[in-house]
């Protein structure tokens, strides 16, 4: 049981482009979590799939946001034509079953700066 | 939907001593989440405690679920304790953060 991962760890771009993250869960966990932290706040939730199905998405999640977990694996989540207000921190989060009360397990985040 | 609330906000403690940190939520929950987040960002599991008291060496954690609050305990406080301590609950499969405690431990 390596933990969660995400890469890149930091990223700073120019307002205008497009970023993507990418995390890879604990194996075998059925659930992936997306959610953004910004500074002196809690992290507040973004998207979740259930394998590859992504059964909800958080109206904080705007048109220029999108996620994909293809095989139902590691997760990416792309911004589009990037703005300041979405420098923050990208956390990913796993659990291990279908149940949705079991224990997330978070991965060290992506630190974003939008310049 | 559902409003956590956290208390204190900040806290500054003098190693060795002890403190708790409370942790309100609005509305019945499945489950309950603690967390250490650390000066780089990682969010540590602390407990996972829908009800009940649960105990992990210097730290306890206490739910009263009917009475929708949490409390954690630390004891015999140590400079490493330093960061955010969130608690969350768990509402429809994801998790609702509360704002954090900021606890400063001085040596």
């Amino acid at each position: 049981d390596t933990g969660v991962s995400q890469n890149p760890r930091h990223k700073i771009t120019k307002r205008g482009q497009n970023v993507t993250f990418r995390c890879d869960p604990i194996s075998e966990h059925n659930r992936l979590y997306w959610y953004r932290q910004t500074l002196g706040q809690g992290p507040e939730f973004l998207t979740y799939f259930q394998n590859e199905a992504q059964l909800e998405k958080s109206r904080l999640l705007s048109d220029r946001f999108s996620a994909e977990r293809p095989k139902g694996s590691f997760s990416t989540l792309e911004i589009q034509r990037t703005e300041q207000g979405d420098s923050a921190m990208y956390l990913c989060a796993s659990s291990p079953s279908s149940g949705g009360k079991e224990t997330q397990y978070f991965g060290p985040g992506t630190r974003l700066l939008v310049l | 939907g559902i409003q956590v609330e956290q208390s204190p906000p900040d806290l500054i403690l003098q190693e060795g001593a002890n403190s708790t940190l409370r942790c309100n939520f609005s509305d019945s929950v499945n489950n309950l989440q603690w967390f250490h987040q650390n000066p780089w960002g990682q969010l540590i599991n602390l407990f996972y405690i829908p009800s009940g008291t649960k105990q992990n060496g210097r730290l306890s954690a206490t739910t009263v679920a009917t009475e929708r609050y949490s409390l954690l305990y630390i004891s015999s406080s140590q400079t490493t304790d330093s960061g955010v301590y969130f608690c969350a609950v768990h509402a429809l499969g994801k998790l609702i953060f509360g704002q954090g405690t900021t606890l400063q431990v001085k040596p």
